[in-house]
């Protein structure tokens, strides 16, 4: 298994420009997830699925959208970019969100000029 | 909302020696479960160990175990001959059911940067 996989790995964008963050599990998880971590500070949540076809907003959504077509793949959009969103970016996944462990990939740097 | 305090920037230790890194938590709820993951420079985040409150037994993975005090809402994690590889930011993190938002939330503390000197 790969695991939690993220593209790209490095990213600089001019402000107002879109992209796209791309994140594939091959663990057959329900849940993911995606956080942003800013430098010196630990990771806050954007966006998180419970399965295909149904998302729902984190701590920190503003800025982003999400889908999730389908199990594997959790697709976050960046529309606009601003400074603000410079950071690296975590997709993670589990199997239920109980307590179960989370599985990090290794993260998107984003940088935004 | 829910804190997670690491009151430590920055700690070193000697390989093979003993490290602590101290984590406190507020919360007023009575079931949630604690994490220590361990980020290396590769920036991946990779999972330490987990702690489920209602376990009074200290969870131990290997070289790395917790101190787990309920009442004190505090989980310190304890590196045991630690090793070149252990040379990582660690972060406390808290996870409970959020009624608001219909879902656990993970919330992570700042971290701490430790370095283990050959």
């Amino acid at each position: 298994n790969a695991g939690v996989t993220q593209t790209p790995k490095f990213r600089i964008l001019k402000i107002g420009q879109s992209m796209t963050l791309q994140c594939t599990q091959d663990m057959n998880h329900n849940y993911m997830y995606w956080y942003r971590q800013d430098p010196g500070m630990g990771l806050k949540l954007i966006y998180y699925s419970v399965g295909a076809g149904i998302t729902d907003k984190g701590e920190v959504p503003n800025g982003y959208n999400v889908s999730r077509s389908t199990t594997e793949d959790f697709p976050l959009r960046l529309e606009l970019a601003a400074p603000s969103q410079t950071s690296v970016y975590f997709c993670a996944s589990s199997y239920s969100p109980s307590g179960e462990t989370q599985y990090f990939g290794p993260g998107t740097r984003l940088l935004v000029l | 909302a829910q804190t997670v305090t690491q009151s430590q920037p920055e700690m070193s230790v000697q390989e093979a020696e003993t490290v602590t890194l101290s984590c406190t938590y507020d919360t007023s709820e009575s079931n949630y479960y604690l994490f220590w993951y361990k980020q290396p420079p590769s920036r991946q985040m990779i999972l330490v160990i987990r702690q489920e409150a209602y376990k009074q037994q200290n969870a131990t993975e290997n070289r790395f175990s917790v101190n787990f005090q309920k009442a004190a809402k505090s989980f310190s994690l304890k590196i045991s001959d630690s090793q070149l590889g252990d040379t990582a930011m660690y972060f406390c993190a808290f996870m409970k059911w959020n009624r608001g938002a219909g879902s656990y939330q993970l919330t992570f503390g700042k971290g701490t940067k430790l370095s283990v000197i050959p």
